[in-house]
C-alpha cells in the first residue's frame, strides 16, 4: 500500500485568491492523480499528473484554472486559481500501487476540505 | 461522468444487522475496486474484485462481481456504528492508462 499526505487539510479561502495543495507519498510512483468531490457528490478526477510531463486533464478542467506541478516521483501540487464558491469541494490526491498485480489498487490522500467565501 | 450508479443512495440499519450495496456500471471493466468515506474524509481501499472473479472476501466483507449483469455488490455482516460512512465503488479498465471512475456512492447509518 502506499501512505499519502495532504497539505492542507482544510483551509477557508476568500474569492479571487488561489490555493495551492501540496500531495507526498512515501514511495515513488508513476502517476498522480486528483480529483475534486463537492459537496455530497462523488469523485471526479480533474487531471492525471505525470513526472517529468505536463498533465492530463479530464473534460471540463483546464490547466489555467488548476495547475499542476509534478516536480518528482513522490510529489504533486495542484493549485485551484481564482476561487468561487463553487470551487468549495474535498480535494483528493490519489496513487496506484507500485507493484504487479498491486498496480491496479488506487489510494487515496485524506483530503483537503477547500472553502470559499 | 460517473461510470456507474449505486443503490441505496442511503442506507439505514441497526447495529448487527447485515448491510448489502448494490453498484451498476455500464462498459467493460478490468476491475472493480470499493471504498469507504468516514464524514468528508479520504477514502478507504475496502477490496478489488478482478473482471474474472466472481466473489472475493475481507473480514467481514463480501464483494461479488457479476459482468454478465454489469454490477456488483458489497455486504457487510454484522455491522457496527463504526461501519457508518459512505461507501462507492469505481471501475477501472486495467493497464497504467487506465482511469478510476466512480459511482455516486451509498451513505450508510448503523445505529445502536
Amino acid at each position: 500500500s502506499a501512505v499519502i499526505s495532504q497539505k492542507p487539510s482544510r483551509d477557508i479561502c476568500q474569492r479571487g485568491t488561489s490555493l495551492t495543495i501540496q500531495c507526498q507519498v512515501d514511495s515513488q510512483v508513476t502517476m498522480m492523480f486528483w480529483y475534486r468531490q463537492q459537496p455530497g457528490q462523488s469523485l471526479t478526477l480533474i487531471a492525471t499528473a505525470n513526472q517529468g510531463s505536463e498533465a492530463t486533464y479530464e473534460s471540463g478542467f483546464v490547466i489555467d484554472k488548476f495547475p499542476i506541478s509534478r516536480p518528482n516521483l513522490t510529489f504533486s501540487t495542484l493549485t485551484v486559481s481564482n476561487m468561487s464558491p463553487e470551487d468549495s469541494s474535498i480535494y483528493l490526491c490519489s496513487v496506484r500501487g507500485t507493484s504487479g498485480r498491486g498496480s491496479d489498487t488506487q489510494y487515496f490522500g485524506p483530503g483537503t476540505r477547500l472553502t470559499v467565501l | 461522468s460517473q461510470q456507474g450508479e449505486e443503490d441505496p443512495q442511503a442506507l439505514s440499519i441497526q447495529e448487527g444487522e447485515n448491510a448489502t450495496m448494490n453498484c451498476s456500471y455500464k462498459t467493460s471493466i478490468n476491475n472493480l475496486q470499493w471504498y469507504r468515506q468516514n464524514s468528508g474524509r479520504g477514502l478507504v481501499h475496502l477490496i478489488l474484485i478482478r473482471s474474472n472473479e466472481r466473489e472475493k472476501h475481507s473480514g467481514r466483507l463480501r464483494v461479488t462481481l457479476d459482468t454478465s449483469k454489469k454490477s456488483s455488490s458489497l455486504l457487510i455482516t454484522a455491522s457496527r456504528a463504526a461501519d457508518t460512512a459512505s461507501y462507492f465503488c469505481a471501475t477501472g479498465g486495467g493497464g497504467t492508462a487506465s482511469k478510476l471512475t466512480f459511482g455516486t456512492g451509498t451513505r450508510l447509518q448503523v445505529t445502536l
